[in-house]
């Protein structure tokens, strides 16, 4: 099992470029969440994705959107990138509400 | 957004020593109440979680006690060792509700 694998690991972006993001859940799960870290600090929830459809989001604006496909792999996409999207983003998956696995992460740089 | 507050912000122990991090919510329902582990450039994984029907939880060198009283829960490493320096996150969930994650306490076990 690869557990949940994201890509790409690495992106660098300038303000007012958008940016899509991906996930592959671990297998068996069908559930993903996704967490913006910024350095130092604990992860925030962006907003979760179960049978294609925006389950639960968080503080985040309308720039942040997602999609879930059938295979319940997961996109996110952020519009009119600003220096604060700069983070770590995490994509963790479940099997409905249980515990969560996290993946490695994408790290975002906006200049 | 629920507050989760964290402490220490950093700690150093010798190996062999315990390691304690606390972890305080406000007042609202939680089901579950996870402690995170993070080393660099990696996502983080789930160490130890603990429901609020039990007070304390033991797996190998790491227990959870729960004070649901005081709205407090902390993390114990036993025998500490350097391979567990890390960064420590806890989280609390509410009921239905996705996770909120506490800022992270750094921990560095010297040799």
């Amino acid at each position: 099992d690869a557990g949940v694998t994201q890509s790409p690991t690495h992106l660098i972006k300038t303000r007012g470029q958008q940016v899509t993001l991906r996930c592959s859940p671990k297998s068996g799960h069908d559930t993903v969440s996704w967490y913006q870290q910024a350095l130092g600090q604990g992860p925030q929830f962006i907003f979760q994705y179960y049978e294609e459809e925006e389950r639960q989001r968080g503080n985040f604006p309308d720039r942040f959107s997602g999609h879930q496909f059938p295979n319940y792999s997961s996109e996110l996409n952020v519009n009119a990138l600003l220096l604060g999207d700069s983070a770590l983003y995490l994509c963790a998956s479940s099997q409905g509400a249980n515990e969560q696995f996290f993946g490695p992460g994408t790290r975002l740089t906006v200049l | 957004q629920q507050q989760v507050k964290q402490s220490p912000q950093s700690l150093i122990v010798q190996k062999g020593g315990i390691s304690i991090i606390n972890c305080a919510y406000e007042n609202t329902a939680f089901d579950y109440f996870p402690w995170y582990q993070q080393f660099p450039g990696k996502g983080p994984a789930l160490l130890i979680a603990i429901r609020p029907d039990v007070s304390e939880k033991k797996e190998g060198r790491f227990t959870i006690s729960f004070n649901k009283s005081a709205k407090q829960f902390s993390l114990h490493i036993m025998d500490s060792q350097p391979g567990d320096s890390a960064t420590y996150f806890c989280a609390v969930r509410p009921v239905s509700q996705n996770f909120v994650f506490g800022p992270g306490t750094r921990l560095s076990v010297l040799p």
